[in-house]
């Protein structure tokens, strides 16, 4: 147990649908990440919050929109995704952002048909 | 732009044998983590390291932090197939606007062991 949740752990959705990934920490970290892991890229940073303000944005498509309503949630909304978008959706948390141990959640295993 | 890399990418051993994965990275690091993800599973912290030249042991397995603080190795002694997954360094270098730092994962080494 890592003190890191995601739900679901797995998703399969059409290319039209509108879904979201959501992400909770229980360790009072200020910082959490969402990463995109595959065979082709393993762990891909995609979005940084530091204190519920976005601060880093690493040129991801518009198709995935990150929100952080408070330090202990993130979520990935997610919409019109292609299935190169298939891949395992991991959330992660630390004290501060660029440094200390990042603890990970399990992953969403998202399948695009 | 500035990386973080890792070699060897795939790695195959015969239970009993010993294993080391190297990470370079192009610039000058703070301190330097390591994870484990094992199949199925997610990145797990194992260590980090923050000194020049220093090397931390956890039972079989020994880290070394280089003295450039650019690169750093994992050596795991006799294989176990409990060792079986992949390890990533990672890094805090500076983001697009140098503004702040990230922590940028090199892109792992593979660990399979044949019992």
């Amino acid at each position: 147990e890592t003190g890191v949740t995601q739900t679901p752990r797995h998703l399969v959705m059409g290319m039209t649908n509108k879904k979201s990934l959501k992400c909770e920490q229980h360790l009072g970290h200020n910082a959490m990440y969402w990463y995109k892991q595959s065979a082709k890229k393993p762990l891909e940073l995609m979005f940084v919050y530091s204190l519920e303000e976005r601060v880093e944005n690493n040129s991801v498509p518009s198709r995935f929109s990150p929100e952080c309503p408070n330090s202990s949630h993130l979520f990935l909304h997610l919409h019109t995704l292609q299935p190169e978008d298939s891949a395992l959706y991991l959330c992660a948390s630390s004290q501060y952002v660029g440094g200390g141990e990042q603890f990970f959640g399990p992953g969403t295993r998202l399948t695009v048909l | 732009g500035q990386q973080v890399m890792q070699i060897p990418q795939y790695q195959h051993v015969q239970e009993g044998e010993d294993f080391t994965t190297y990470c370079n990275s192009s610039t000058t690091l703070s301190n330097i983590q390591w994870y484990k993800q094992r199949p199925g599973g997610h990145p797990v912290f194992l260590i980090q390291l923050v000194k020049s030249g220093e090397v931390k042991k956890q039972k079989r397995l020994t880290f070394q932090f280089g003295e450039a603080k650019k690169n750093s190795s994992l050596h795991i002694t006799a294989t176990q197939t409990t060792d079986v997954g992949t390890y990533f360094c990672a890094g805090p270098l500076p983001n697009s606007g140098g503004s702040n730092y990230k922590l940028t994962f090199g892109k792992g080494t593979l660990l399979t062991v044949n019992p």
